[in-house]
């Protein structure tokens, strides 16, 4: 088992550029949640889905996008980077309220 | 919005001492969960509570949750370097586990 899985692990954009993170867990999970962590701040939810094809906003959803095309992936989007968007993100599965993290991204928007 | 309070932001212990890292919360928590993270690395689970009163060991880490489920505690016996890193609590504030608030973490360094 691979567990939660995250790509890429380090991300350098400049301002208004787009790009896409991907999630993958292949413990069938149906629950599975994007953080961004920044210092001093701890966790912040982003978007979280409950099942395939469904997608719900967290707490700091704005300036980006999901999709669970497929039970095992949980994409990430932003759509126009800002530099406020710098930061680690990870990804989560859960089973029976216990979260499973992914490694995490480090992004740098310039 | 529920927020959590962890106490203290970061701690310095020697080799060997005892350390206790506090999770507050101003309404019940449903569940709380405590993990680890490594500098740089993920988050890894380390003990789930949910029942007032209720305390769980792993090896030399020992988490309780008050009576009144708004507090917890984690302590750690004999510190070693291999616990440095930082800890977190997590809690559910919603029906199903699915929508979890985390503390900002206390940075532990454990001296040799």
């Amino acid at each position: 088992n691979a567990g939660v899985t995250q790509t890429p692990k380090f991300r350098v954009l400049k301002t208004g550029q787009s790009m896409t993170l991907l999630c993958a867990q292949d413990m069938n999970h149906e629950y599975m949640y994007w953080y961004r962590q920044d210092p001093g701040m701890g966790l912040r939810l982003i978007h979280y889905s409950v099942g395939e094809g469904t997608t719900a906003k967290g707490e700091v959803p704005d300036g980006y996008n999901v999709s669970r095309l497929k039970k095992q992936n949980f994409l990430l989007g932003l759509e126009s980077a800002a530099p406020s968007q710098t930061s680690v993100y990870f990804c989560a599965s859960s089973f029976g309220g216990t979260q499973y993290f992914g490694p995490g991204t480090r992004l740098t928007v310039l | 919005s529920q927020e959590l309070e962890q106490s203290p932001q970061s701690l310095i212990v020697q080799e060997g001492k005892n350390l206790t890292i506090n999770c507050t919360s101003s309404k019940t928590l449903y569940g709380l969960y405590w993990y680890k993270q490594k500098y740089g690395e993920g988050l890894i689970f380390l003990m789930m509570l949910q029942k007032g009163g209720e305390e769980k060991s792993h090896e030399k880490i020992t988490a309780k949750l008050d009576e009144k489920k708004q507090q917890s505690s984690l302590h750690i016996t004999a510190s070693q370097p291999s616990h440095a890193g930082i800890y977190l609590c997590g809690a559910d504030i919603g029906t199903g586990g699915f929508k979890t608030i985390f503390g900002a973490g206390t940075r532990l360094f454990v001296k040799a």
